[in-house]
């Protein structure tokens, strides 16, 4: 399995909506797909898990949608903590693949 | 409050061993998974595989598989990665995170940078 992320950088100024694609190699079930964001120097944090669910203490201006071999996450309005990589997941099964990452740069 | 806390920095020399540590605390050790990722300088996350603390079974990616050796101690709710012999390539940062059975990683340790350099 390979999960592609697109564009690899993404530059924009707060306020703004970012729209980052994650495609992956082969379908894969939605119940097992997630974005995690990684800001420099701290730990990944998760954002989203089966593809649409946001995790515990995430603002609802992170939305995630998508099934099959196709998944978004889109944040409707770029506040300025938000300039961070974001990575896509898929965790089907004992295997874990994580995307390359988009990094979001302010413009 | 679930919180996992990983060991120091460590710098070791090419062909010597490690072992780093994850302390977990806020929940139940024994009945989730523990995965460990790896991240080189400047690079993306790599999952090395998974161990369930209650009965030490493991489970490690291919590009892991005899490189290091996952285990846990349900005793003081710490998981570790050790490695027998160290290489250059393995300097990077490593994270071990829970995985609820089957979903994404929720909870994350702040990480360990492992340098690798003689």
């Amino acid at each position: 399995l390979v999960l592609t992320q697109s564009p690899g950088t993404l530059s924009l100024s707060p306020g703004e909506r970012a729209t980052l694609l994650c495609r992956a190699s082969q379908r894969l079930g939605s119940g097992y797909f997630g974005w995690y964001q990684q800001k420099p120097g701290q730990a990944p944090r998760l954002l989203i898990y089966s593809a649409s669910y946001r995790a515990p203490g995430i603002p609802d201006r992170f939305i995630g949608t998508g099934s099959g071999t196709d998944y978004t996450l889109t944040i409707s309005s770029l506040e300025p903590e938000d300039f961070a990589v974001y990575y896509c997941q898929h965790y089907g099964g004992s295997q874990f693949t994580f995307g390359p990452g988009t990094k979001v740069e302010i413009k | 409050e679930v919180q996992l806390v990983q060991s120091g920095a460590e710098v070791r020399k090419p062909g010597e061993s490690l072992k780093i540590s994850c302390t977990t605390s806020g929940y139940s050790f024994a009945d989730y998974w523990i995965v460990w990722v790896r991240q080189m300088p400047g690079k993306g996350l790599e999952s090395m595989g998974v161990i369930w603390p209650g009965d030490s079974e493991t489970r490690y990616s291919p590009a892991f598989q005899d490189q290091v050796t996952f285990s846990a101690d349900t005793s003081i709710n710490t998981a570790y990665l050790h490695w027998n012999t160290l290489r250059a390539s393995d300097t990077a940062t490593y994270y071990c995170a829970r995985q609820p059975g089957g979903d994404a990683f929720d909870f994350w340790g702040q990480g360990t940078l492992v340098t690798v350099s003689s």
